[in-house]
C-alpha cells in the first residue's frame, strides 16, 4: 500500500502570515492516464473533514484563492497564503492513484 | 441538497459484529460512477479509508481490513451498509460515510458516528 507522510505534524502561524504542509508518499500518484491523484482536506474542529484541493492543484468549488497545491510525483505541498483564524484545524493529504490512504494530519493553529 | 447519514450503535462488544448503515439524499446510488465510501477516525488520530462501492456494485476494500469489511447498498432506499466483524476496542472511532464518484472524492460528508467498543 501507499503511505502518505506530512510534515510538520503541528504548525503554529500568526494570522496574515503563509503556512506549507509537506505531503510525500511512497509510490508516485501519476496515473497512466496523465492525471495525479493528490488531494487536500481540512478538517476543523468538531466538524467532518472538508475537500479543499484536488488533483494537486485544483481548488474545490469554494475553496478561497488562499489556499494552494502543487508538486508531482511523489512530492506535494499544501501552502496557505495570508493566514486567518478560520483556517484553523488538522489539513490531511490523500492519495487516490492505487486504493485510497491518507496521510497523518498536520494541525494548524493560530498564535 | 446533497446529504450523508451515518446510523447504527453508538457501544458494540468485542468480538461482536459492527453494521452501520449511511442514508443519502439529493443524489442516486444508480448514476454510473457514483459511490459511496466509509472512513474512519479514531479518537485523536488520523482518517482511515475502508471501504467503497460504486453504482455497477464495484466494491474495493482497505487491504488491512479487507478480511473483516462488506459493503453493500440498498438502491431503492438510498442507503449503503457497512458491516465489520469481530470488533475490538482498537476499533472504537468516529465513522463516516462520504460520497465518491463522478466529482472529486469525498466532496461530501456525514456528520459521522461514534462507535465505542467495550465490554
Amino acid at each position: 500500500d501507499i503511505v502518505m507522510t506530512q510534515t510538520p505534524l503541528f504548525l503554529s502561524v500568526s494570522p496574515g502570515q503563509s503556512a506549507s504542509i509537506s505531503c510525500k508518499s511512497s509510490q508516485s500518484l501519476l496515473h497512466s492516464n496523465g492525471k495525479t491523484y493528490l488531494y487536500w482536506y481540512l478538517q476543523k474542529p468538531g466538524q467532518s473533514p472538508q475537500l479543499l484541493i484536488y488533483e494537486v492543484s485544483s481548488r474545490f468549488s469554494g475553496v478561497p484563492d488562499r489556499f494552494s497545491g502543487s508538486g508531482s510525483g511523489t512530492d506535494f505541498t499544501l501552502k496557505i497564503s495570508r493566514v486567518e483564524a478560520d483556517d484553523v484545524g488538522v489539513y490531511y493529504c490523500m492519495q487516490g492513484v492505487h486504493l485510497l490512504t491518507f496521510g497523518g494530519g498536520t494541525k494548524v493553529e493560530i498564535k | 441538497q446533497v446529504t450523508l447519514k451515518e446510523s447504527g450503535p453508538v457501544l458494540v462488544k468485542p468480538t461482536e459484529t459492527l453494521t452501520l448503515t449511511c442514508t443519502v439524499s439529493g443524489f442516486s446510488l444508480s448514476i454510473p460512477r457514483m459511490g459511496v465510501s466509509w472512513i474512519r477516525q479514531p479518537p485523536g488520530k488520523a482518517l482511515e479509508w475502508l471501504a467503497h462501492i460504486f453504482s455497477n456494485d464495484e466494491k474495493t476494500y482497505s487491504t488491512s481490513l479487507k478480511t473483516r469489511l462488506t459493503i453493500s447498498k440498498d438502491t431503492s432506499n438510498r442507503q449503503v451498509i457497512l458491516t465489520m466483524t469481530n470488533m475490538d476496542p482498537v476499533d472504537t472511532a468516529t465513522y463516516y460515510c462520504a460520497r465518491i464518484g463522478s466529482s472529486p472524492p469525498f466532496d461530501y460528508w456525514g456528520q459521522g458516528t461514534l462507535v465505542t467498543v467495550s465490554s
